[in-house]
């Protein structure tokens, strides 16, 4: 089955480490996106790519880096420079194609990343 | 002019009642409105979703009721059960770009 892949499911993360969460996706989606949700705030934007090798910071990607060079994948690190990293870590992909059944979003299960 | 107001934040509702979510967006070139679930320690899904040129979609017990006028759109459960309990976030597209922008949520309690 087509879909997105999150892992790992739980990551804890010391003071000043940095951590990357993966995201893999087998839906042949142009566009992927990341986005960090904590409780009462719904979802924020932290980086999206719409192209291989291309990718733009979102409403919060202070602390945050991405790379996209593979259609597939699009690894999001979390650096030491974010002070406050635990949160649900969501990754999402979407189609450039025209028709409306290619609007939404598919959503990963996510990851919890906890600093300990 | 990319902002997607959701209302409430917190719903309870009991069971066979109906639960209203109301969502409010401000740029007219928003070609379209999902409504994703999220139950906790998942990923959001695609519930139901409607194009500004139909005022309403029914899909078995949920509807969205969509004013464009008002640029105003709604998600209405019907008959609601302690299995609809979630979160909810509403989303309008921006069709120039594809992103969508996300309402911040409503966390719907069903009591049994």
């Amino acid at each position: 089955d087509g879909g997105i892949t999150q892992s790992p499911k739980y990551l804890f993360r010391k003071e000043g480490q940095n951590v990357t969460l993966s995201c893999e996706q087998n839906l042949n989606h142009d566009a992927m996106y990341w986005y960090r949700q904590d409780p009462g705030q719904g979802l924020r934007l932290i980086y999206y790519s719409q192209i291989v090798n291309d990718f733009q910071k979102g409403d919060i990607a202070e602390g945050y880096s991405v790379s996209r060079e593979k259609k597939e994948s699009f690894p999001l690190t979390v650096t030491s420079a974010q002070k406050n990293p635990t949160a649900f870590y969501l990754c999402a992909s979407s189609s450039h194609r025209g028709e409306e059944i290619h609007y939404g979003y598919t959503f990963g299960s996510g990851t919890r990343l906890t600093v300990v | 002019q990319q902002q997607v107001k959701q209302s409430p934040q917190s719903l309870i509702v009991q069971k066979g009642g109906i639960s209203i979510i109301n969502c409010a967006y401000e740029n007219t070139a928003f070609d379209y409105f999902p409504w994703y679930q999220q139950f906790p320690g998942k990923g959001p899904a695609l519930l139901i979703a409607i194009r500004p040129d139909v005022s309403e979609k029914k899909e078995g017990r949920f509807t969205i009721s969509f004013n464009k006028s008002a640029k105003q759109f709604s998600l209405h459960i019907m008959d609601s059960q302690p299995g609809d309990s979630a979160t909810y976030f509403c989303a309008s597209r921006a069709g120039n770009t594809g992103k969508l922008i996300f309402g911040q949520g409503t966390t719907l309690q069903v009591k049994p």
